[in-house]
């Protein structure tokens, strides 16, 4: 089974640039995740996703953040425009049932840099 | 909301030694607490976890114990290998909100730990 997938891997913006990050959960998982780990500090929460509903964007950090999932599948944040505090690594997760505490997969990171 | 601290943020122990990383989470409310292993360039992966209505979960040489009244959990890891050494995380749910949640979890910030063989 293939994991959680995301793309890019690495992005190198500058500020006020805008970048778009993909990621593709595990085939048939209703449940997607966004996390962000800041400067080594905890990954921390942004938005979760039950199949294409937003159910909770709480970690959301502002509005220059934009995250959609259309048709349930995969899903796209956006930064737009980008600052430097929005440097970091950002991390998808998949889980497959809404309405039970499965396991959290994640996906290898979008390391974000933004100069 | 909840609180996750972790602590050591640095580990090392030499091989075959055992590591104890702690936290302590600050919702009585909350009722699962999964530990994540990250080694260097990869994705964090779940190693074990542990559910509310259980003190204490064994996995080969890993375990994880849970202390509801002082609001902490632990992670054993014993016999140490080299293979061991990556960044792990704690973390913790929040309860349901909704038939359709799946609780997000909140994280401590990490310990790196090394096997020094």
């Amino acid at each position: 089974e293939a994991g959680v997938t995301q793309f890019p891997s690495h992005s190198v913006i500058e500020k006020g640039q805008t970048v778009t990050l993909r990621c593709d959960p595990i085939s048939g998982h209703d449940n997607l995740y966004w996390y962000r780990r800041v400067m080594g500090k905890e990954i921390k929460f942004l938005l979760h996703f039950v199949k294409e509903s937003k159910q909770d964007e709480s970690g959301m950090p502002n509005n220059r953040f934009l995250a959609e999932r259309t048709g349930g599948t995969y899903s796209t944040l956006k930064v737009q425009p980008a600052e430097l505090e929005d440097s970091g690594v950002y991390f998808c997760a998949s889980s497959q049932l809404a309405g039970r505490t499965d396991t959290q997969y994640f996906g290898p990171g979008t390391r974000l840099t933004v100069l | 909301g909840e609180n996750v601290e972790q602590h050591p943020s640095t580990l090392s122990v030499q091989e075959g030694d055992s590591a104890v990383i702690k936290c302590t989470y600050s919702d009585s409310a909350s009722n699962y607490f999964p530990w994540y292993k990250q080694e260097l360039g990869k994705r964090p992966q779940l190693i074990i976890d542990i559910r509310s209505n259980v003190g204490e979960k064994k996995d080969q040489r890993i375990a994880v114990t849970l202390n509801k009244t002082a609001k902490h959990f632990s992670l054993h890891i014993t016999e140490t290998q080299p293979e061991d050494s990556a960044v792990y995380f704690c973390a913790a749910t929040e309860p349901l909100i909704s038939n359709f949640g799946n609780e997000k979890l909140t994280f401590g910030t990490g310990t790196r730990l090394t096997i020094i063989p």
